[in-house]
């Protein structure tokens, strides 16, 4: 079964410092990974997809992502963060019955 | 934002009574679901719809039901609110079963 590792709960930053988001993924086949983020009080924006074409995967905001099949790892980044990315962070996994597998999320904190 | 609305945003309900959440979408996007977010579990998928009248199980049904009439409406149905299904529940909609999804605000639910 396909499933997804969030290995931070929390992650906290300095504004204009890099952010890594952290994500293994667990699939028999070739996956389709995602990242959501999620800002206090709101509904769930797509921040960019992986679907087996490039695996350096740009998405909004500054953000990208790599898929490293050799460590099943699909870890989120951004070069310098900012106060705005302050959000919980879902990495995601698409299922064989094309349904999405939530991790449990990474709260990022980013201090002035 | 995509065009997806849920209503009510906010509703206090009692044991035992029944409760219907809406979810209403202007994209005309074939897939709709349900999902429940509660702290330490990310999200978590309780029904989906592939077309008018067609629905499917997801992950954490029990207590749930769920009607597609219409393509832009998806209603979930508590027939008998328990505690236990105190949460915030988000809908969301893709073209295809492949792609990402699209939330919508959220309803938070309260059953006392």
């Amino acid at each position: 079964a396909q499933s997804v590792t969030q290995l931070d709960s929390h992650v906290s930053v300095s504004e204009g410092t890099p952010v890594l988001l952290r994500c293994n993924y667990s699939s028999s086949y070739s996956p389709s990974l995602f990242w959501y983020v999620q800002h206090p009080n709101k509904g769930l924006q797509l921040l960019l997809k992986y679907t087996s074409a490039a695996t350096l995967v740009k998405g909004i905001n500054g953000f990208e992502a790599e898929f490293k099949k050799s460590e099943t790892s699909f870890h989120l980044t951004k070069p310098s963060a900012h106060m705005s990315d302050a959000a919980e962070y879902f990495c995601v996994v698409r299922d064989k019955t094309d349904k999405l597998i939530f991790g449990t999320g990474t709260r990022l904190q980013v201090f002035p | 934002d995509a065009g997806i609305t849920q209503s009510p945003r906010h509703k206090v309900t009692e044991t035992g009574t029944p409760v219907t959440l809406r979810c209403h979408q202007t994209e005309n996007h074939r897939y709709m679901y349900w999902y429940r977010q509660d702290p330490g579990h990310g999200l978590r998928l309780i029904h989906y719809s592939y077309g008018v009248k067609d629905t499917d199980k997801g992950e954490v049904s029990d207590g749930y039901s769920v009607s597609r009439s219409k393509t832009e409406d998806f209603l979930l149905t508590l027939e008998s609110a328990t505690s236990s299904q105190t949460s915030v529940y988000f809908c969301a909609i893709s073209e295809t079963g492949g792609k990402g999804q699209y939330f919508g605000p959220g309803t938070r639910l309260t059953v006392t």
